[in-house]
C-alpha cells in the first residue's frame, strides 16, 4: 500500500464551524506533513510531524490545529475560518529524504 | 529561509525536449527533488539529487550541481500526458520539504 489517504475530498463550511481534515498512511513513514495550496500556486508547508511530535509550524493561525493520533493518521482542525482559507490542503508523508508520497487532498471552501 | 527559482511556464510539440532550471538559496542543503502535478492532482515524486551529476529514471532525468546551487529536469520525449506542473524542493532541513512556484509545461500535438 503506497497511498495516502484523504478525507473528506471537498469540504464546504462556514467561517463559525468546526471541522477537521483526515489523513491517513499504511507505509510506516515516521514523517507526516500538512500543506495548503493555492491556484497555480506552489504547495506551501504547514506543519511537519516527526514520530508523532510537531517538529516544524511555519508561523500557521492557531485557527489551524494540527493532530497526530498515532503513526498512521493526521488530523487539520479548522475553526473559525475565513475566506481566504479556501485552497486544496495537501497532506504528505515521506520515510528517506528522497521522496514523500501525497494524498490527493482535500479541497476546502469558506462560505 | 530559502528561495528556490524555476521559469513559471514552457511550451513544447510532441517529441521534443524540454529542460526546466532551478536554481536555489537555503540555508541547509538536503537534496533537490521534483515533482509533477497534473491539474486536480497531487504532486507526484519524479527524482531526487542528492549528489552532483545526473539521473535517469526513463524519459525524464535530473541534474545537480551543488557548487552552483543549480539544478534541471529534463524530459524528453515528450508526450501529451506530460503536459503538467512541475516543481523543484530542496529539504533545508531534513524534515522540511519546500517547493520552488512551479513550471507549467504545455505539450502541443
Amino acid at each position: 500500500d503506497t497511498e495516502v489517504t484523504q478525507t473528506p475530498k471537498h469540504l464546504v463550511m462556514g467561517m463559525t464551524n468546526k471541522k477537521s481534515l483526515k489523513c491517513e498512511q499504511h507505509m510506516g513513514h515516521r514523517a507526516m506533513y500538512w500543506y495548503k495550496q493555492k491556484a497555480k500556486k506552489p504547495p506551501e508547508l504547514m506543519f511537519v510531524y516527526s514520530y508523532e511530535k510537531l517538529s516544524i509550524n511555519e508561523s500557521v493561525p492557531s485557527r489551524f490545529s494540527p493532530e497526530c493520533p498515532n503513526s498512521s493518521l493526521l488530523n487539520l482542525h479548522l475553526h473559525a475560518l475565513q475566506p481566504e482559507d479556501s485552497a486544496l490542503y495537501l497532506c504528505a508523508s515521506s520515510e528517506s529524504r528522497q521522496k514523500a508520497f501525497f494524498g490527493q487532498g482535500t479541497r476546502l471552501t469558506v462560505v | 529561509g530559502q528561495s528556490l527559482e524555476q521559469p513559471s511556464e514552457v511550451t513544447a510539440v510532441e517529441g521534443a525536449i524540454v529542460q526546466i532550471n532551478c536554481t536555489y538559496q537555503t540555508s541547509g542543503f538536503y537534496g533537490l527533488s521534483w515533482y509533477q502535478q497534473h491539474d486536480g492532482g497531487a504532486p507526484t515524486f519524479l527524482s531526487y539529487n542528492a549528489l552532483d551529476g545526473l539521473e535517469e529514471t526513463g524519459r525524464f532525468s535530473s541534474f545537480l550541481s551543488r557548487s552552483d546551487s543549480y539544478g534541471y529536469l529534463l524530459l524528453q520525449e515528450l508526450q501529451m500526458k506530460d503536459s503538467a506542473s512541475y516543481f523543484c524542493a530542496v529539504r533545508p532541513t531534513g524534515n522540511k520539504l519546500t517547493f520552488g512556484g512551479g513550471t507549467r509545461v504545455l505539450v502541443k500535438p
